[in-house]
């Protein structure tokens, strides 16, 4: 079956660096995305990999091991409006989005 | 952000009555997509469309249908709304299905089902 595994809840302090994890398992892969959520709102695009590596945007990065089936985002120079849940998704051969449940992350002052 | 709308924001209703969601987009997008979302799972995919007229099941399709009549407009319909119904409904539109082509996603739509 197809999977998508991350962390259900994550807490870090304000103005420091968090790694939010995901492994996942697919029927073939066509890359990996990041989505943003804060609490009653939509889903927002964050970040897409295809292939190995780390790309950066601003104080986000998203990292792919295509090898190893997992990829992680990393939030630098935390905020509190950086306080939200952070969807996982893998586009399957289908070019289907397979989604993690998120990670709800909590920064704390 | 893609012009996505969504109606209405929010609805009650009983069990056994049908129920139509609206969504209405703006950017010409192709692609329309309707998700479930619920605690502890991740977005389920509903039912999506790839043209007027042409739509497809997604991995939670029972119980709901859909129609695309026009580029702009996708309607999901619960038949006959039952209390495993209730949840968060997401629609989502894309340019281009897979690729870095992303989703962009509607207000979403709270459905209750006593």
């Amino acid at each position: 079956g197809q999977n998508i595994d991350q962390p259900t809840e994550m807490t870090a302090t304000e103005g420091a660096i968090v790694q939010i994890n995901c492994t996942y398992q697919t029927s073939g892969f066509n890359g990996l995305f990041w989505y943003q959520q804060h609490a009653g709102e939509a889903p927002t695009f964050l970040s897409y990999n295809v292939l190995d590596g780390l790309e950066e945007k601003g104080r986000f990065s998203s990292f792919l091991s295509r090898s190893k089936g997992y990829s992680y985002l990393l939030l630098k120079e935390l905020q509190m409006k950086d306080s939200a849940s952070y969807l996982c998704a893998a586009l399957d051969s289908n070019y289907q989005l397979i989604w993690g449940a998120g990670t709800k992350l909590i920064i704390k002052p | 952000d893609a012009g996505i709308t969504q109606s209405p924001r929010h609805k009650v209703t009983e069990t056994g009555t049908p129920v139509t969601l609206r969504c209405h987009q703006t950017e010409n997008h192709r692609y329309m997509y309707w998700y479930r979302q619920d605690p502890g799972h991740g977005l389920r995919l509903i039912h999506y469309s790839y043209g007027v007229k042409d739509t497809d099941k997604g991995e939670v399709s029972d119980g709901y249908s859909v129609s695309r009549s026009k580029t702009e407009d996708f309607l999901l319909t619960l038949e006959s709304a039952t209390s495993s119904q209730t949840s968060v409904y997401f629609c989502a539109s894309s340019y281009v299905s897979g690729g870095p082509e992303t989703q962009y996603f509607g207000p979403g739509t709270r459905l209750l089902v006593l």
